[in-house]
């Protein structure tokens, strides 16, 4: 079993709608959470950052982290075409080989206009 | 600022041949960090420097040697290609090895025939 598992999708919205994005995980030591935002033929980019459970809110985007069932979410209200990309979660433990970013496989996402 | 820069952006290698990928950033970072994407599998560590004049293997190291030449550059070396190292490559550069954002670079696809 993978550290972090994500369903790379492909998934298709039409605008407007609620989009959930979702990853698991295994390393009880992992304690910060992450989203990254991926256009195509670009590098990623930090989209939302939380320190261990509980939600946190940035605009349409809410993060959400479960760390009792190891499960993280991202949710994308009144979705839209420019949210059309690639979306990355990432975690990490602290210090040493914990200390490094493990990303899930990415779940590519399409918001039809 | 550049943020962060990758040179080439595009390489087709021969197999057998040597390459390196070079990567600078200007936000006086201390830590920075090489990967690679492949379909199905995520970013994935190869290396990183955790501050000047240290570097660490990652997940996936074998085949790939680093040198931070300062602390703006950090270089990827393959001595001797394989078709297995076509992938994308991402250099990275955050504050240091804490729980900080990650700046990516816009990446080199790089094609080993």
């Amino acid at each position: 079993q993978k550290e972090v598992e994500q369903d790379p999708g492909p998934l298709s919205v039409p605008e407007g709608a609620i989009v959930s994005l979702n990853c698991t995980y295994s390393n009880s030591a992992f304690q910060y959470f992450m989203w990254y935002r991926q256009y195509s033929r670009k590098g990623p980019e930090l989209l939302m950052y939380t320190y261990s459970s509980g939600n946190k809110e940035d605009g349409r985007f809410t993060a959400q982290v479960d760390k009792s069932s190891k499960y993280i979410s991202l949710f994308i209200r009144d979705s839209q075409p420019s949210d059309s990309a690639t979306y990355l979660c990432a975690m990490r433990g602290y210090g040493g080989s914990q200390g490094n970013l493990i990303f899930g496989k990415g779940t590519k996402l399409s918001v039809k206009p | 600022n550049a943020g962060v820069t990758q040179t080439p952006k595009f390489q087709v290698l021969k197999t057998g041949q040597s390459m390196t990928l070079q990567c600078a950033q200007d936000m006086n970072h201390n830590s920075m960090y090489w990967y690679r994407q492949d379909p199905g599998m995520g970013l994935r560590l190869i290396y990183y420097s955790a501050s000047e004049g240290t570097t660490d293997k990652g997940e996936v190291p074998n085949g790939y040697n680093v040198s931070r030449l300062n602390k703006r550059e950090f270089s990827l070396r393959l001595e001797s290609a394989a078709p297995s190292q076509t992938s994308v490559y991402f250099c990275a550069s955050s504050w240091d090895r804490g729980p900080n954002e990650q700046f990516f670079g816009p990446g080199t696809r790089l094609t080993v025939l």
